[in-house]
């Protein structure tokens, strides 16, 4: 089972930020936050990841609570490209037995 | 460019007539996988290989063989599909090496496979 609760769905208007959140309160002290999405039917595509500080690429930023039971994806300038299923997920980082357990996700609607 | 390529991406078959799905990367990634996605039931592990020669089962692995004989390929096999076998199949890779490692997860862009 997902370690994860994620909203099924969420809206967001273009050029606006989206926030995305998670929670995950069972996370152990050494599991990583994991963000993928999926457009259509796509495979799935990495988005960021961290343990327990903030962390932020050029896609998004992850801000992680202090507690680690909690988590939130934000796409700082939403456009209609990032409309997708945004899976969070949680996992150890040197794990090659454990995979990727992907719940059911949030899907977020960008519109125009 | 860093890849995982699938073949075929779509796939009409009748029960009962074998058929490999390939999965081939080019990042000398250790750790490969598949996944299946149906409606309602998310991503689920079929099969992974740690490296060349390990091979084990992940959630659903009914029904499917693989193996894993070069580090390049994984190839998915159904050796006598069934329609519960109807599905999207993704592979996926990942290094296994803890320099600059992330853990990100590649996946190919899906295979879309019906059996009637």
């Amino acid at each position: 089972d997902a370690k994860t609760t994620q909203p099924p769905s969420m809206d967001c208007a273009e050029g606006r930020a989206a926030n995305l959140p998670c929670n995950h309160s069972t996370i152990s002290g050494n599991e990583y936050v994991y963000w993928y999405r999926q457009i259509h039917s796509q495979g799935p595509q990495y988005i960021i990841h961290g343990l327990k500080n903030n962390e932020t690429n050029e896609m998004a930023s992850l801000i992680i609570t202090e507690d680690r039971k909690s988590s939130t994806l934000i796409l700082p300038h939403a456009t209609l490209r990032d409309t997708a299923v945004y899976y969070c997920i949680v996992s150890l980082l040197f794990s090659g037995n454990t995979p990727l357990v992907f719940g059911k996700g949030t899907r977020l609607s960008v519109i125009a | 460019e860093a890849q995982v390529t699938q073949n075929p991406r779509y796939l009409i078959t009748v029960t009962g007539k074998k058929l490999t799905v390939t999965c081939s990367q080019n990042m000398n990634h250790e750790y490969m996988s598949w996944y299946r996605q149906d409606p309602g039931l998310g991503l689920r592990q079929i099969y992974y290989s740690m490296n060349v020669e390990v091979t084990d089962k992940g959630d659903v692995p009914e029904g499917y063989k693989v193996s894993r004989k070069e580090k390049r390929n994984f190839p998915l096999i159904l050796e006598s599909p069934s329609p519960n076998q109807t599905s999207l199949y993704f592979c996926a890779s990942r290094t296994s090496g803890r320099a600059a490692y992330t853990g990100e997860l590649f996946f190919g862009e899906g295979s879309r496979l019906t059996v009637l």
